[in-house]
């Protein structure tokens, strides 16, 4: 069974800084890649950014409002993406998802989310 | 960028009828990676279709997917009371992954 499991979310004052995990289990996460996926509270959703898989240098891409601040990693040895967001802005308060549709695979997994709250 | 444009905006209709929703890519989703949600009020979005037509796991046969290149539609042919909720659908075949705006499905 393909699971993604967020964690890290929480409450940062502005300007501060916030690490997101993504754990998966159940494919081949080194061959996959992973995006991250943001929801402010009664909006749509909104693409944050993804990593590619070794094969793809780990290349990273990010949405316009978050380039420069937010960083997307990965540990292949510890099935687990990375969020990294600094310069925090109350904009950026939303729940945070992971997704990926797995090495070659058709279907797109999503975790639960994590609440991330910025505010003073 | 590949914009995914939904519509309507809002559906009213009754338990019991027919809805058709509509999903129009500006170029061609790779692959049909195109998948439809359902989103209630502070619950993760719900995968209902994937590749399309393809219904996830656990999804009742009375949602259908269909379409390909640039035009998709999700129809659910009887609407039960738990079906009035937000609909998005997804291009995930490309990065960046991009969303229709969404189409609320509300009881008339």
């Amino acid at each position: 069974e393909v699971q993604l499991v967020e964690s890290g979310g929480g409450l940062v004052q502005p300007g501060g800084s916030l690490k997101l995990s993504c754990a998966a289990s159940g494919f081949i996460f080194s061959g996959s890649a992973m995006h991250w996926v943001r929801q402010a509270s009664g909006k749509g959703l909104e693409w944050v950014g993804h990593i590619g898989n070794k094969a793809k240098s780990y290349a990273t891409a990010y949405a316009a409002s978050v380039k420069g601040r937010f960083t997307i990693s990965r540990d292949d040895s510890k099935n687990t993406a990375y969020l990294q967001m600094n310069t925090l802005k109350t904009e950026d308060t939303a729940v945070y998802y992971c997704t990926s549709r797995g090495d070659g695979g058709d279907t797109p997994y999503w975790g639960q989310g994590t609440l991330v709250t910025v505010s003073s | 960028e590949i914009v995914l444009t939904q519509s309507p905006g809002t559906l009213s209709l009754s338990p019991g009828e027919r809805a058709t929703l509509s999903c129009r890519a500006s170029q061609s989703v790779s692959s049909s990676y195109l998948a439809w949600y359902q989103q209630k009020p502070g619950q993760a979005p719900r995968l209902l279709i994937y590749g399309a037509s393809s219904r996830a796991t656990g999804i009742p046969d009375r949602f259908s997917g269909s379409g390909s290149g640039t035009d998709f539609t999700l129809t659910i042919s009887r609407l039960e009371p738990k079906d009035f909720a937000v609909y998005y659908c997804q291009q995930y075949g490309s990065s960046p992954l991009t969303f229709g705006g969404g189409t609320k499905v509300e009881i008339k």
